[in-house]
């Protein structure tokens, strides 16, 4: 159980494009959904928190005009990157919790790439 | 403000024991995980401690001192693909994770 699925795996975009990636809890209802950015060699680095049904909340240095989060129901989340730059490809991860469970449970990943 | 303290890197030999260390500081404390990371590959849950002690699971197990804001991973009967990052996190009075940057562990024949 707690599967957490990321769609795309890997996307390659040029620069002034935007990319949207899904983030969907597969078997659980996820009341919140995490968004990190992991740069190579690099730890986690938690861009926002979004539950569902309200706006979500970025952390500091984050541009929420850049990357737009929407959390429409409670088993899938969105990040939308908006006009990508090359400074923006990264190891995109998303996780979700549990209303009962404190646990986050990761996706997969996406690897954006632009180009 | 929040910190959390791990070692960069360790290398330790197959078969062998490793002590992954982690020091703490939150905003009100609602428990410590533990996650491994391969590269290229999404975390995955290792284990979770609230409560002081040691939590044992197969070769991993995980200590938690609430009052030293200390925790460590141990890794018994090391196997190559225990080569990995090793990720402490401490969830705070908010229930937000706040992460280390990881340890990574290499481990040689």
């Amino acid at each position: 159980g707690a599967v957490v699925s990321q769609h795309p795996s890997r996307v390659i975009c040029k620069s002034g494009t935007s990319v949207k990636i899904e983030c969907r809890s597969l078997d659980f209802q996820a009341t919140t959904m995490f968004w990190y950015r992991q740069f190579p060699k690099q730890s986690l680095m938690l861009m926002a928190t979004s539950n569902e049904g309200s706006k979500a909340t970025y952390e500091q240095g984050v541009e929420k005009d850049k990357f737009l989060i929407n959390h429409a129901s409670l088993t899938l989340s969105t990040l939308t990157v908006t006009s990508a730059h090359p400074e923006d490809s990264s190891f995109y991860i998303c996780s979700a919790r549990d209303r009962t469970d404190y646990e986050q449970y990761f996706g997969p990943g996406t690897r954006l790439t632009v180009t | 403000g929040q910190n959390i303290d791990q070692p960069t890197e360790m290398t330790a030999t197959e078969g062998a024991i490793v002590q992954i260390n982690c020091t703490y500081q939150t905003s009100g404390f609602n428990g410590l995980f533990w996650y491994q990371q391969h590269a290229g590959e999404a975390p995955t849950f290792l284990s979770y401690n609230v409560l002081d002690g040691l939590e044992e699971k197969g070769r991993f197990s995980s200590f938690l001192s609430r009052s030293k804001g200390y925790s460590y991973l141990l890794l018994k009967e090391l196997q190559m693909k225990d080569s990995a990052s090793y990720l402490c996190a401490a969830m705070d009075s908010n229930y937000q994770l706040i992460w280390g940057a990881g340890t990574k562990l290499i481990i040689k024949p």
